[in-house]
């Protein structure tokens, strides 16, 4: 079974613009989350989607927001960047079938804000 | 919100010796799941083993095996026989069992060198 995928791998973008990262989950997953992670916050959690509907929410402000589609492909955007969103971005796949609630990771987006 | 600890931001083991990676969690729930994770410097995150809190018998996934007290609130993971691919970061994360919602919360890592 492939793994979560998530495109593009590495991105650079310049203060002010807008970005999307996209993820595609495990076939079968339907719940997937979102993380941010930075050398020194480590990860923080953005938002989590099941059946196209965000289910939680992490601390972050409104320029960061996310969807679901109905195949569970995921797809995050963040508008207005700031060097301060360069970071690595997690998604997360899982079951979330009875008590099968492990998470697992895609590679990752780098994103660098110029 | 639930809180996860982790107090060593680096550790090293000699390889074919034994490391104890720590973790301590803050909740005020019965019911949880707890998980290791690492992330090698390819920066793929790999799940290493997990513990439903409601299981009192620690769970052991070959050379790696975590003691869970749950009193204490503390969750380390043990390697054994370490190996030079065990070298990487190493994340403690914790998931209520309860109610809808599937965060997680994570510590900020313990970074594990091996010493050939």
């Amino acid at each position: 079974k492939a793994g979560v995928t998530q495109t593009p791998r590495y991105l650079i973008k310049t203060r002010g613009q807008q970005v999307t990262l996209s993820c595609s989950p495990i076939s079968g997953h339907r719940s997937v989350s979102w993380y941010q992670q930075t050398p020194g916050q480590g990860l923080q959690f953005l938002f989590e989607y099941f059946s196209e509907t965000q289910r939680n929410k992490g601390n972050f402000p409104g320029r960061f927001s996310g969807r679901q589609f109905s195949n569970s492909r995921s797809e995050m955007n963040v508008s207005t960047l700031e060097l301060g969103d360069s970071a690595l971005y997690l998604c997360a796949s899982s079951l979330y079938l009875g008590r099968q609630e492990t998470q697992y990771f895609g590679p990752g987006t780098r994103l660098l804000v110029l | 919100a639930q809180t996860v600890t982790q107090s060593q931001p680096e550790m090293s083991v000699q390889e074919a010796e034994t490391v104890t990676l720590s973790c301590t969690y803050d909740t005020s729930e019965s019911d949880y799941y707890l998980f290791w994770y690492k992330q090698p410097p390819s920066r793929q995150m790999i799940l290493v083993i997990r513990q439903e809190a409601y299981k009192q018998q620690n769970a052991t996934e070959n050379r790696f095996s975590v003691n869970f007290q749950k009193a204490a609130k503390s969750f380390s993971l043990k390697i054994s026989d370490s190996q030079l691919g065990d070298a990487a970061m190493y994340f403690c994360a914790y998931r209520s069992a309860v109610g809808t919602g599937n965060q997680f919360y994570f510590g900020t890592g313990t970074s594990l060198t091996v010493i050939p």
